[in-house]
């Protein structure tokens, strides 16, 4: 079956500590992207990737950090320099950039303790 | 102002009811709509795809457009419990990626 996995469902992270959070594709899609959720605001675009070795930052990157080493890949690292980091991360993908249609893989649940 | 207006409810309906979601957007170069459903602690699940005014029916869903009124709805007739769920609006640009999601309307059906 086609579709995207996530990894860990959960995640515990302490004070000062990285974490990377895992998101695997075999839809074929070229481009992929991470979102953050927060109870009462919509999806906020951390980074995305329209092509392999190439990302940019989204509209809340700070504290983040990804790579894109290979197509199917697209790992997002929490750094201790995000402040507020405990919320569910969401990867996405689509077909290419230009198409606004992502299809979502099940999400991960970041806390802080 | 937000780009993109969700009431987030919580919406409470009896089974078999129809349903009105809506949302509503500030800026005239979106032009295409999406609504996703979300379960809970699961990843939103694409439902509705559309770019022009009008309707666009699959099964049970409807999704509507008015781009002069800048106001996009999804309905859902004969409810079920199994509808009950958070429904994300998602609009995007002509030009580029940008994709600006609703905070989502949390419906409950009851049987």
């Amino acid at each position: 079956d086609g579709g995207i996995t996530q990894s860990p469902k959960y995640l515990f992270r302490k004070e000062g500590q990285n974490v990377t959070l895992s998101c695997e594709q075999n839809l074929n899609h070229d481009a992929m992207y991470w979102y953050r959720q927060d109870p009462g605001q919509g999806l906020r675009l951390i980074y995305y990737s329209q092509i392999v070795n190439d990302f940019q930052k989204g509209d809340i990157a700070e504290g983040y950090s990804v790579s894109r080493e290979k197509k199917e890949s697209f790992p997002l690292t929490v750094t201790s320099a995000q402040k507020n980091p405990t919320a569910f991360y969401l990867c996405a993908s689509s077909i290419m950039s230009s198409d606004h249609r992502r299809f979502f893989g099940p999400g991960t649940r970041l806390t802080v303790l | 102002q937000k780009e993109v207006e969700q009431d987030p409810g919580p919406l409470s309906v009896p089974e078999g009811a129809i349903v009105s979601l809506n949302c509503t957007y500030s800026n005239s170069a979106f032009q295409y709509f999406m609504w996703y459903r979300q379960y809970s602690r699961k990843g939103p699940e694409l439902l509705m795809y559309t770019y022009s005014s009008g309707n666009k029916e699959d099964g049970r869903f409807t999704a509507q457009v008015d781009k002069s009124s800048k106001y996009i709805s999804l309905f859902i007739r004969d409810s079920q419990p199994s509808d009950s769920a958070t429904y994300l609006c998602a609009i995007g640009m002509e030009y580029g990626n940008k994709l600006v999601f609703g905070a989502g309307t949390i419906l409950r059906v009851k049987s």
